[in-house]
This record gives C-alpha cells, sequence and structure tokens, in this order.
C-alpha cells in the first residue's frame, strides 16, 4: 500500500540555519504531496502542498519539491526561527482517494 | 467562522466506559475524518463520510462507530473504551474529497 517515510526527530538547530526534513514516499499511479505542521498544543495545518511531478510548493519560506523520479518530497527552509518550532508531517493522497497517508512526524527544535 | 471544532480537549476514561468526542464544522464542508495520532506512528484514519448519511471504515475502524445526521456534525464514539485507545483524536473537515482538509485542535484521552 501507499506508505511516507520521514526522518525521525528531533532535529535540533539554531535560528537562522538551514532546515531540511527528508520525505520520501511509496505509492502507486499520482499522488498529491502535502507537508502539514503541528504547533504546540494544536490541530494540524496546511504548509504546502504540491500536486504533481516537479511542482514546488511553497509558504512561509518553506518550500519543497516533488521529485518523481527518487520519489522524494524533501522539506526545506533558508533560515529557521525559533518560532517555526514545531512537528512536520509529510502526507500522500493518492488520485481518487479520500485518505491522506501521513508520516510520523519530525519534531523541529529551534533555538535563540 | 470557527472552523472545524472539537469536544472535550482533554478526557480521562476507565477501561469499558462509553463516550462521544464531537466534532462540527461551519464551513459547508461536505467531507469529514476522524484520525488518531500515536507516538511514533503519525496519523492513522479512523472513520470519514463523504456527506450527510454516508460514512466509510479507515484503516483503523475497532472499536469506533460514526455517524452523520447532519453536514455540521460528526461524532465518533467509543462503545467501551480500551487502554489501547489511549490517543490524541483529530477531527478534519474539507470540501471534497480532494479538496485541502482543515484539522480541529484535538482530543486527548487517556484510558485507565
Amino acid at each position: 500500500g501507499d506508505s511516507v517515510t520521514q526522518m525521525e526527530g528531533p532535529v535540533t538547530l539554531s535560528e537562522e540555519a538551514f532546515l531540511t526534513i527528508n520525505c520520501t514516499y511509496t505509492a502507486t499511479g499520482y499522488p498529491s504531496l502535502f507537508w502539514y505542521v503541528q504547533y504546540p498544543g494544536e490541530g494540524l495545518q496546511l504548509l504546502l502542498k504540491a500536486t504533481k511531478a516537479d511542482d514546488k510548493g511553497s509558504n512561509k519560506g518553506f518550500e519543497a519539491t516533488y521529485r518523481k523520479e527518487t520519489t522524494s518530497f524533501h522539506l526545506e527552509k533558508g533560515s529557521v526561527q525559533v518560532s517555526d518550532s514545531a512537528v512536520y508531517f509529510c502526507a500522500l493522497r493518492n488520485t481518487g482517494f479520500q485518505k491522506l497517508v501521513f508520516g510520523t512526524g519530525t519534531r523541529l527544535l529551534v533555538s535563540p | 467562522n470557527a472552523g472545524v471544532t472539537q469536544t472535550p480537549k482533554f478526557q480521562v476514561l476507565k477501561t469499558g466506559q462509553s463516550m462521544t468526542l464531537q466534532c462540527a464544522q461551519d464551513m459547508n464542508h461536505e467531507y469529514m475524518s476522524w484520525y488518531r495520532q500515536d507516538p511514533g506512528m503519525g496519523l492513522r484514519l479512523i472513520h470519514y463520510s463523504v456527506g450527510a448519511g454516508i460514512t466509510d471504515q479507515g484503516e483503523v475502524p475497532n472499536g469506533y462507530n460514526v455517524s452523520r445526521s447532519t453536514t455540521e456534525d460528526f461524532p465518533l464514539r467509543l462503545l467501551s473504551a480500551a487502554p489501547s485507545q489511549t490517543s490524541v483524536y483529530f477531527c478534519a473537515s474539507s470540501y471534497g474529497q480532494q479538496e485541502t482538509q482543515y484539522f480541529g485542535p484535538g482530543t486527548r484521552l487517556l484510558v485507565l
């Protein structure tokens, strides 16, 4: 079945450091890919998405590019802030299916 | 516009007790779903609904019941709580099956 694998955390960075959180997927067909963010004590919020190969999703300085050849959707940000501390979930939704398939989440801790 | 709301925020149950987790949305979304979030496992789909009167099972439906009598509400019932149901529960909704899902703040459930 479809699955998403993301790097284990926590990822600990200093403010203004470069961030990469790796995400790879296994799916039949042509899934849409998502990054969700969960701030402490809150529900998940959509951060960005990409619906086809080579699409780049971006929001709030975060970017991720849909790479079909490597089945990856890595999340990047050039300069993280303390306020970016959260848990980040990579997810996919396959064509014709309602269900989101989530990775296990990666906790990001940014210190001043 | 309150978005997706969930009650209660936190609940402690004893094994064998029953309870209902409430979920409501005021965005006129047709699609609603329930997920559980467990450490190291990401989010897993419990049940979903594509409209009033229509529900279906997700990947972990055992021990849970749902109904959808109105577009706005999608309660999740635990008939006889078990310690294995200790988790954080999230409700989500979207306009359609392929649209962006909006998540509620979650209900933390502890079953003793």
